[in-house]
């Protein structure tokens, strides 16, 4: 199972908004609504932040929304602020009942 | 709360095995699957598989097969990643996380700290 591409860093400004890719085949991102993001700052753990392409997890901010079209998935993150800066990784469940994980974005924040 | 306390840091040489422990509290342990996942320095996070708290089942993805085996205590609420026959490419941040609740498929969402195990002669 390779890993999902993911571009390798995005930027943007605070206030503005920011779109993250994740791209797949037609045996992982393509064949559920089983898409999930995380955010990792250095030297922490990741946090669960979209599940299932759209859902929030209890206590992340609206201010995160996740969408899917075809084998690639896509989470948005609005109103950008400087604690949003850190590694964002797309994840999906796949036909062999397996995740796999993609490549990692770096998000900075101007 | 959930909590995933995993094992200290490990240093070994190549060739050598590694055990390493992820201590769950908070939650019935059985009720939910663990996921195993790994980070090398400075690269991004690999899945390497679950394994089921209730039946024992493991599974494995791909590249993660043979050398690396999953197993439980479930008297002491503790899964288990071992590693055998280890090489220098096998040095990471290893990371156990427990699944969600209520979710439809067992993603990560409690994380432990990690453990980093190097290998270096």
């Amino acid at each position: 199972q390779s890993a999902l591409t993911q571009p390798a860093s995005v930027s943007g400004s605070p206030g503005q908004s920011i779109t993250i890719s994740c791209t797949g085949t037609s045996s992982d991102v393509g064949a559920y609504n089983y898409v999930s993001w995380c955010q990792q700052h250095p030297g922490k753990a990741p946090k669960l932040m979209i599940y299932d392409v759209t859902k929030r997890p209890s206590g992340v901010s609206n201010r995160f929304s996740g969408s899917k079209s075809g084998n690639t998935a896509s989470l948005t993150i609005s109103g950008l602020q400087a604690e949003d800066e850190a590694d964002y990784y797309c994840n999906s469940y796949t036909t062999s009942s397996t995740f796999v994980f993609g490549g990692g974005t770096k998000l900075t924040v101007l | 709360q959930v909590q995933l306390v995993q094992s200290g840091s490990e240093l070994k040489k190549p060739g050598a095995s590694v055990k390493v422990s992820c201590k769950a509290s908070g939650y019935r342990f059985t009720s939910y699957a663990m996921n195993w996942v790994r980070q090398a320095p400075g690269h991004g996070l690999e899945w390497m598989g679950w394994i089921n708290t209730n039946t024992g089942n493991p599974t494995y993805a791909q590249g993660f097969t043979g050398r690396f085996v999953f197993s439980l205590d479930t008297s002491v609420s503790t899964a288990y990643l071992q590693i055998s026959s280890l090489k220098a490419e096998d040095t990471a941040l290893y990371y156990c996380a427990r699944e969600g609740t209520d979710y439809d498929v067992p993603y990560p969402d409690y994380w432990g700290q990690g453990t980093l195990v190097t290998v270096s002669s």
